[in-house]
C-alpha cells in the first residue's frame, strides 16, 4: 500500500526549531518528487516547499531562510527542518507526493505544529 | 501566480449541477488541479491537468478551461460530495492554491 506517514509536530516556543519527518512506503521514493503542504485551522491549504529527485528546492517568500526540506532516499523519508518559528506557522503540516510539475497525488494525514509561549 | 476561487461557499442540494472556477493571475497553460478535502481529512486529489480525472474518481467530476480561467463541474451532487474545494497551480514555484471553496448542503 502506497503510504506517507508523518512525525515530529508538537508544541515550540516562538523562535524555536523543530524537525518534521515524513516514512514513506509502497512506491520507489527516490523517483518522486516530494512536497510539505500546511493549514491552519479553520484556514486554506499553503504550499510550504518542495524537493525534486535531484534534490532541488523550493519555498514560498513566506517561509524561505528559515525552513529547509531534504530527503533520505534510502530511508525512504523526508524532512523539513523548521527554524525560527512564528505563531503564524501553527497548523497541519502535510507531506505528499508528486511527479515533476505533476499534482500532489498521496498525502500523508498531516502532523500538528503549534507555536506558542 | 495568485489564484482566486470562486465562489468561497456555495450552498446546493442533492442532484444539482455546480461548477466552481478558478482565475490565475498569469497564464498557466493546463497545469491547474483540483482537490477535494473533508473535515479533518489529508486532500484528495481529483483532477490534474487542468480536465484529466485521477483514477477512481466519479465521472460526476469534470474540469475544464487553459490559460488563465479553470472550472470544476459536479454533474450531479451527491451527499459525499459536500466538502471543500481547492485548486493548484503547477505551472511554476512556487506553488500556489486558490483559497478554497466550501460546498454546503442546502
Amino acid at each position: 500500500e502506497v503510504q506517507l506517514v508523518e512525525s515530529g509536530g508538537g508544541l515550540v516556543q516562538p523562535g524555536g526549531s523543530l524537525r518534521l519527518s515524513c516514512a514513506a512506503s509502497g512506491f520507489t521514493f527516490s523517483s518522486y518528487d516530494m512536497h510539505w503542504v500546511r493549514q491552519a485551522t479553520g484556514k486554506g491549504l499553503e504550499w510550504v516547499s518542495a524537493i525534486g529527485t535531484a534534490g532541488d528546492t523550493y519555498y514560498p517568500g513566506s517561509v524561505k531562510g528559515r525552513f529547509t526540506i531534504s530527503r533520505e532516499n534510502a530511508k525512504n523519508s523526508l524532512y523539513l527542518q523548521m527554524n525560527s518559528l512564528r505563531a503564524e506557522d501553527t497548523a497541519v503540516y502535510y507531506c505528499a507526493r508528486a511527479g515533476a510539475f505533476e499534482p500532489l497525488d498521496i498525502w500523508g494525514q498531516g502532523t500538528m505544529v503549534t507555536v506558542s509561549s | 501566480i495568485q489564484l482566486t476561487q470562486s465562489p468561497s461557499f456555495l450552498s446546493a442540494s442533492v442532484g444539482d449541477r455546480v461548477t466552481i472556477t478558478c482565475r490565475a493571475s498569469q497564464g498557466i497553460s493546463s497545469y491547474l488541479a483540483w482537490y477535494q478535502q473533508k473535515p479533518g481529512k489529508a486532500p484528495k486529489l481529483l483532477i490534474y491537468a487542468a480536465s484529466t480525472l485521477q483514477s477512481g474518481v466519479p465521472s460526476r467530476f469534470s474540469g475544464s478551461g487553459s490559460g488563465t480561467e479553470f472550472t470544476l463541474t459536479i454533474s450531479s451532487l451527491q451527499p459525499e460530495d459536500f466538502a471543500t474545494y481547492y485548486c493548484q497551480q503547477l505551472n511554476s514555484y512556487p506553488y500556489s492554491f486558490g483559497q478554497g471553496t466550501k460546498l454546503e448542503i442546502k
